[in-house]
């Protein structure tokens, strides 16, 4: 089974703080994505990779980045947490042909 | 991408069939249709894509108009596990748009006993 494994599945950050959320899939996809998921607002996409050390912004970049230095892990970091930035975080993956993407779990995170 | 419209919410009886519309009128000869779902604290789900052939596998059938123009999903028989959100998504199979998968706001699909 492909796996799509989010770090953390809750997380509660101050303000201003750097936030790191981390994502492994290890299926070997060369496609990972971002995206962040708010009531009413529906699942929107932040940053999405289809290689190593390559990114591309989605509909919603401002206030996030990412890395993704090794094949199997994409990460989002928060530089300066806000508390706009309370969301569900979730983490895809899928190979070059993107027929399906698989998503991990998400991660809840809370800026207080 | 082509944009998508979905009624916010449908009931199903269990062990009844689920037919789920969606609305893609300005989508382009290139786009596909997908269909995932979406249960409760779960990341989505994949269940289903096509061009302009009716597909079908394990988890659901998906029925696609002549011109192209709308698309239903089927779940032959629903259980009390299909109830979620389900996503229509349009998407390119090149250029800019490739890799992006843009979700609406879904049906809210609740199957009863």
């Amino acid at each position: 089974d492909v796996k799509v494994t989010q770090s953390s599945r809750y997380l509660v950050k101050r303000t201003g703080e750097k936030v790191f959320l981390e994502c492994v899939q290890d299926m070997d996809h060369e496609n990972m994505f971002w995206y962040r998921q708010d009531p009413g607002l529906g699942l929107r996409l932040i940053y999405f990779s289809y290689d190593v050390k390559m990114k591309e912004k989605g509909d919603i970049p401002e206030g996030y980045s990412v890395s993704r230095e090794k094949k199997e892990r994409f990460s989002l970091i928060l530089e300066s947490a806000s508390t706009n930035q309370t969301s569900m975080y979730l983490c895809a993956s899928s190979d070059s042909h993107m027929i399906e993407a698989f998503f991990g779990q998400g991660t809840r995170l809370t800026v207080v | 991408d082509a944009k998508t419209t979905q009624p916010p919410s449908m009931d199903c009886a269990e062990g009844r069939a689920a037919n789920l519309p969606c609305n893609h009128s300005t989508i382009s000869g290139n786009e596909y249709v997908y269909w995932y779902r979406q249960i409760h604290s779960q990341g989505p789900q994949y269940i289903i894509h096509g061009l302009k052939n009716n597909e079908t596998n394990e988890m659901a059938s998906l029925i696609i108009t002549e011109d192209r123009k709308s698309s239903t999903l089927i779940l032959p028989h629903a259980t009390l596990r299909d109830t979620a959100v389900y996503y229509c998504i349009v998407r390119g199979a090149g250029g800019t748009s490739y890799g992006k998968l843009t979700f609406g706001q879904g049906t809210i699909l609740t199957v009863h006993p």
